[in-house]
């Protein structure tokens, strides 16, 4: 699997977009980048995937760069609800595929 | 639809002991994965199921650890004896063939070794 490489850590002020970046400069062409979230105690939950195109969900918006060696998450309008450990993750889309999660970013949403 | 249920959520036990957590995954979902997480890291594969089937257990520690997913739904992940390097939190996960194979996960069990 490809590697990722994100910030540690990044504040973000309540009510204002967080965006989260992630660079992945060895992704292959069949792999994947998804993002998932842990709150603190919690199981990680899956957000959002994209492979070439920008995505978007109830969630949150997955910008990707044309030459796909990063991308971006962005939290429209952050809750202090959204503070959590973010996991960048490259993978090709197939269930025998490894997930390989790295130490993520861990956004605090300020009040 | 009902999430992935681990049990138990908390367990604390002395060094040597045996312990073994439990998981049911969502209701139709084929694969199964455990996860172990240490304190301020991602979490670490230790072994996938297909089915019933173990595909990937190369990260499971087999002198230690065992794992079974009897008819394809529950499983369990057992430790014994448990060292105090065991200490993390043990999560369960599941994926449906269909779909974009994103993991659901569950809560997770806490386990101290003493």
């Amino acid at each position: 699997d490809a590697k990722t490489t994100q910030p540690p850590s990044m504040d973000c002020a309540e009510g204002r977009a967080a965006n989260l970046p992630c660079n992945h400069s060895t992704i292959s062409g069949n792999e994947y980048v998804y993002w998932y979230r842990q709150i603190h105690s919690q199981g990680p939950q899956y957000i959002i995937h994209g492979l070439k195109n920008n995505e978007t969900n109830e969630m949150a918006s997955l910008i990707i760069t044309e030459d796909r060696k990063s991308s971006t998450l962005i939290l429209p309008h952050a809750t202090l609800r959204d503070t959590a450990v973010y996991y960048c993750i490259v993978r090709v889309q197939a269930s025998y595929d490894k997930v390989i999660f790295g130490p993520g970013t861990s956004l605090s949403v300020i009040p | 639809e009902a999430g992935v249920v681990q049990s138990p959520r908390y367990k604390i036990i002395e060094k040597k002991q045996p312990v073994a957590f439990w998981c049911n995954p969502i209701s139709g979902h084929n694969t199964l994965y455990w996860y172990r997480q240490n304190l301020g890291q991602g979490p670490e594969l230790l072994i996938r199921y297909e089915n019933e089937e173990a595909v990937d257990d190369s990260q499971l520690p087999k002198d230690r650890f065992s794992a079974e997913r009897l008819k394809g739904v529950d499983s369990t992940l057992k430790i014994q004896p448990a060292e105090l390097g065991d200490s993390a939190v043990y999560l369960c996960a599941s994926s449906s063939l269909q779909g974009y194979y994103e993991q659901y996960f569950g809560p997770g069990t806490r386990l101290t070794v003493t």
